[in-house]
């Protein structure tokens, strides 16, 4: 259902790099709208990852990195330690949606 | 340092209506553009909808509109979501956000309240 889709799941051992991708079309993404990522940790609010593509809030570490090019973006998570386990939700806006934001679909990271 | 509270979780019943509630505290409430959004048990996040209190506008996505209704009560620093005709696919936790436009050209939600969890059953 939703316009930005997202691997439903990823898993990388403690110390490894492991991508989230967020694919969208010429309506979002590939039109220029920014995308930003939002951790979910288990029974919590979300929270803001990554806003812009690739600018980390304040508090945010070094180790989570945002991208995008054409009609996707992607989520980088160096150095994978335990508490990176949880959901990550990509976002942008779609023009065919006027007024709306979109969601992606989610990811769930496990650490091994 | 900005903090969203929200109201405490309630039961409905399928055909009635829930009002949730959004107290924010810290920064201008006038200025803020409030969103809500909502996830199923198991599922995604969900936009349902913002407000801009400072000019009593509002945005409902497609998929809620006639039944979601999103006010805003300056005096009070208050947003507040109300869902009408309630069906158990309604059952989810309702989070309200702040939205932000600072360093990018596509609104995003730098803070969220704790969360409103709303249970449909008969």
């Amino acid at each position: 259902q939703s316009v930005l889709t997202q691997p439903p799941s990823v898993s990388g051992a403690p110390g490894q790099r492991v991508t989230i991708s967020c694919t969208g079309s010429s309506s979002n993404i590939g039109a220029g709208y920014d995308v930003h990522w939002y951790q979910q940790l288990p029974g919590t609010a979300p929270k803001l990852l990554i806003y812009g593509n690739s600018n980390r809030p304040s508090g945010v570490p070094d180790r989570f990195s945002g991208s995008k090019s054409g009609t996707s973006a992607s989520l980088a998570i160096t150095g994978l330690q335990a508490e990176d386990e949880a959901d990550y939700y990509c976002q942008s806006y779609d023009s065919r949606l006027s007024g709306s934001g979109v969601f992606g679909t989610g990811t769930k990271v496990t650490v091994l | 340092q900005v903090q969203l509270v929200q109201s405490g979780a309630e039961i409905k019943k399928p055909g009635s209506s829930v009002k949730v509630s959004c107290k924010a505290s810290g920064g201008t409430f006038s200025s803020y553009t409030i969103n809500w959004v909502r996830q199923a048990p198991g599922q995604g996040l969900e936009w349902m909808g913002r407000i801009i209190p400072i000019l009593g506008l509002t945005n409902y996505a497609q998929k809620f509109q006639g039944r979601v209704t999103i006010t805003a009560d300056k005096s009070t620093s208050t947003a507040y979501m109300e869902l009408s005709n309630l069906r158990s696919e309604d059952t989810a936790v309702y989070y309200c956000a702040r939205e932000s436009l600072e360093g990018t050209t596509t609104y995003y939600f730098d803070y969220w309240g704790q969360g409103t969890l709303v249970t449909v059953s008969s």
